[in-house]
């Protein structure tokens, strides 16, 4: 049975890097099948799609890792198929990243451009403060 | 980005009634679109996508429909379980997003 978890600082210091792992149970992350990825929620901006990577094994495949723009280039995403885990990092955080962070399984869809998702970590607490 | 706009902001409705919750996006995203539903202190739990395919055991009474720009979620007898708040999300457009979320409560 798929299970995911989150891990990762709870407190984390404005201008450092917030940084969070999430453990696969149940499947292997390395499938054409899923994509993974994080969201977050905060009560002013609700839910929001934070990235995803693609892991399916193959040494060509290249860069497999997606983002949303609104983050600008402060997230880097990854990979570690030797412990089934996959990783998010944001740089230079503020208090306005303060928020529940989930990770996700995600299920593309032909002919969209994004995916939902149809399994969630149980979040995990990130506080931005000094 | 698509913005979803889901109305109303609360819903109270008694056990045993029906409630129809409303998703409106900014420009026509076919029929992907996903509901969840979130109860307090926990985690999303996909109930509906393609508009109108119900996730794997989620009950009867949760039906989605709609395409284009307007899509509903229906509940057609509030069991107590069901008081929660309610997400859509399109996946049409990348990237994904999320509507802000329609509470349903016990009136």
């Amino acid at each position: 049975q798929l299970q995911l978890r989150e891990s990762g600082a709870g407190l984390v210091k404005p201008s450092e890097t917030l940084s969070l792992t999430c453990s696969v149970s149940g499947v292997s992350i390395v499938t054409t099948r899923y994509y993974w990825g994080w969201v977050r929620q905060t009560p002013g901006k609700g839910l929001e799609w934070i990235g995803s990577v693609y892991e399916t094994g193959s040494p060509f495949s290249g860069d497999n890792t997606f983002h949303n723009p609104s983050l600008k280039s402060r997230v880097t995403l990854s990979v570690d198929t030797s412990k089934n885990q996959f990783s998010l990092s944001l740089a230079s955080v503020t208090v306005a990243d303060t928020a529940v962070y989930y990770c996700a399984r995600q299920v593309p869809v032909i002919g969209a451009a994004a995916d939902y998702l149809d399994a969630w970590g149980q979040g995990t607490l990130v506080t931005v403060s000094s | 980005d698509i913005v979803l706009t889901q109305s109303p902001a609360t819903l109270s409705v008694s056990p045993g009634e029906r409630a129809t919750l409303s998703c409106r996006a900014s420009q026509s995203i076919s029929t992907n679109l996903a509901w969840y539903q979130q109860k307090p202190g926990q985690t999303p739990r996909l109930l509906i996508y393609g508009a109108s395919t119900r996730a794997t055991g989620v009950p009867a009474r949760f039906t989605g429909s709609g395409s284009g720009t307007a899509f509903s979620l229906t509940v057609s007898s509030l069991q107590s379980e069901d008081f929660a708040i309610y997400y859509c999300q399109q996946y049409n457009n990348w990237p994904a997003t999320f509507g802000q979320g329609t509470k349903v409560d016990i009136k």
